[in-house]
C-alpha cells in the first residue's frame, strides 16, 4: 500500500551544524506533507507543512523541500541545537481526513 | 492553556479486563483521533472522529472501540485487551479543516499482561 518512509532511523550531528532529515513517499495524490517532532516522553508536535504545489517552505530555523519528481521530502534544521534532539516524523495526508506517518528518524545533537 | 489531556499516563492490566483511556481537548476541535506507537512501526491510526457522533476506522481498529458523545471527549475502549495491544497510545485533535496540524496528548503507556 501507499506509505511514507524515512531514509535513516538515526542521525547524529554536532551542535551548530545543519541537519537534513530525508523522507520518501509513494502517494502521488497527497495534497500536503508535514513534519512532526517528538521529544522524549511527549506527544508529537507539528513543525511545518508544505502543500504539494510548492517546492520549498521556510519556518523558523527549518526549511522543508519537496521534490515531486522523485517523491522526496526533506527537513533542514539550521544551526542545530541540543533542544532539537528528538524523533522527527514525516507524514502525508491520505484520502479523507487522516495522516499517514513515517517511522521516524531519531536526531541526536552532540 | 490549549491542550489534549489523556488519562491515565501509565496503565498495567491483564488480558481480558476491559479498560478505557480517556481523552479530552479544550480547543473546540471537531476532529479527534487515536494513534498507537510501536517501535519500528511509527504511528498508526486506530480511529478518528470528524465531529460528535461521527467516527471512522483507521488502519488498525481491531480490538478497539471509540465514542464521541461530546465534542471535547473521545475515549478509547478496549473491551477485552490482549498482549498485542501493549503499546504507547496518543490522542490528537485538530480543526476539521486543518488536520495536518494535529495537537497530541502526552500519551498513555499501556501494558497488557
Amino acid at each position: 500500500g501507499e506509505s511514507v518512509g524515512l531514509h535513516l532511523p538515526t542521525l547524529s550531528v554536532q551542535e551548530g551544524d545543519n541537519s537534513i532529515i530525508n523522507c520518501a513517499y509513494s502517494n502521488s495524490a497527497s495534497d500536503y506533507f508535514i513534519w512532526y517532532k517528538q521529544e522524549s516522553g511527549k506527544g508529537p508536535q507539528f513543525i511545518i507543512d508544505i502543500r504539494s504545489n510548492m517546492d520549498k517552505r521556510q519556518g523558523q530555523r527549518v526549511t522543508v523541500l519537496l521534490n515531486k519528481t522523485v517523491k522526496h521530502l526533506s527537513l533542514q534544521i539550521a544551526a542545530t541545537q541540543p533542544g532539537d534532539s528528538a524523533v522527527y516524523f514525516c507524514a502525508e495526508n491520505r484520502a479523507g481526513y487522516a495522516l499517514n506517518f513515517g517511522k521516524g528518524t531519531s536526531l541526536l545533537v552532540t | 492553556e490549549a491542550q489534549v489531556t489523556q488519562n491515565p499516563r501509565y496503565l498495567i492490566t491483564v488480558t481480558g479486563k476491559k479498560l478505557t483511556v480517556t481523552c479530552s481537548q479544550n480547543m473546540n476541535h471537531e476532529y479527534m483521533s487515536w494513534y498507537r506507537q510501536d517501535p519500528g512501526l511509527g504511528l498508526r491510526q486506530i480511529y478518528y472522529s470528524m465531529n460528535v457522533e461521527v467516527t471512522d476506522k483507521g488502519d488498525v481498529p481491531e480490538g478497539y472501540k471509540v465514542s464521541r458523545k461530546e465534542k471535547r471527549n473521545f475515549p478509547l475502549i478496549l473491551e477485552s485487551p490482549s498482549p498485542n495491544q501493549t503499546s504507547l497510545y496518543f490522542c490528537a485533535s485538530s480543526l476539521v479543516g486543518a488536520v495536518e496540524k494535529l495537537f497530541f496528548g502526552s500519551g498513555t503507556q499501556l501494558s497488557v499482561l
